[in-house]
């Protein structure tokens, strides 16, 4: 059975702070896709990034990073140059590829950012 | 691109009462779409796979008597919830799976806020 796992359930940092997002998956497969969504206190889950299980190359984007690491089983996500924009609970998720076409994302519990003015 | 769409956001209803919740893929096809429940402050939890012109796959635990889903074509899925108690409050979320491109990600559209009174 697959689980993720997201130990930090509140952090909170003044703006312009570097943070990051701890997450650790479990999962049987060897073939998976591992992703980040933020969902802002209007309810919407919006991606962020999908990475699959093959490709361990960490990522960048603008203020946003990633580190994949199939060592530990983590994939991290670290904010750089915070803004109070970025408050928001972030979830990470795994899916298998055991079911082609119709993977079945599992979330873990969510981490609260808030961002300090 | 990959937008999709909730339609209520927010609906009060008695108890008792049959509610309908629609979601829509507006610039794509979706031949799966999922079905999530969200209690506050957790983590979203997987109800149902909806797949277009076949019967849904419902999650363990999930009475599918009770959340009737309907999957008619490739833009749009409904939830209905059937002879709705307080305890069917909750925030439902959609999510269409985009195949197309590089991705193959879940989108997930802004929720659903159901209070039963």
């Amino acid at each position: 059975a697959q689980k993720v796992t997201q130990a930090q359930t509140e952090i909170s940092v003044v703006e312009k702070e570097d943070v990051t997002l701890d997450c650790v998956y479990e999962t049987r497969d060897t073939t998976y896709y591992l992703f980040w969504y933020k969902q802002p206190p209007s309810g919407e889950l919006v991606f962020l990034i999908r990475r699959n299980s093959f490709d361990e190359q960490n990522e960048i984007s603008g203020r946003y990073s990633w580190n994949f690491q199939k060592s530990t089983s983590s994939f991290n996500f670290t904010i750089t140059a915070s803004q109070v924009v970025d408050s928001a609970v972030y979830f990470c998720a795994l899916s298998e590829d055991e079911n082609f076409g119709n993977e079945k994302l599992t979330f873990g519990t969510g981490t609260r950012l808030t961002i300090i003015p | 691109g990959a937008v999709v769409s909730q339609h209520p956001s927010r609906v009060i209803c008695k108890s008792g009462t049959s509610v309908k919740i629609e979601c829509r893929s507006l610039d794509f096809q979706a031949t799966t779409m999922f079905w999530y429940r969200q209690f506050p402050k957790k983590s979203l939890m997987l109800m149902a796979t909806s797949n277009e012109g076949s019967k849904a796959t419902y999650e363990q635990g999930v009475e599918k008597d009770k959340f009737l889903i309907n999957h008619a074509s490739l833009t749009l899925s409904t939830l209905t919830v059937t002879s709705a108690h307080p305890e069917d409050s909750s925030f439902y979320i959609c999510s269409a799976r985009d195949p197309t491109g590089y991705t193959d990600t879940q989108y997930f559209g802004p929720g659903t806020r159901l209070t039963v009174l």
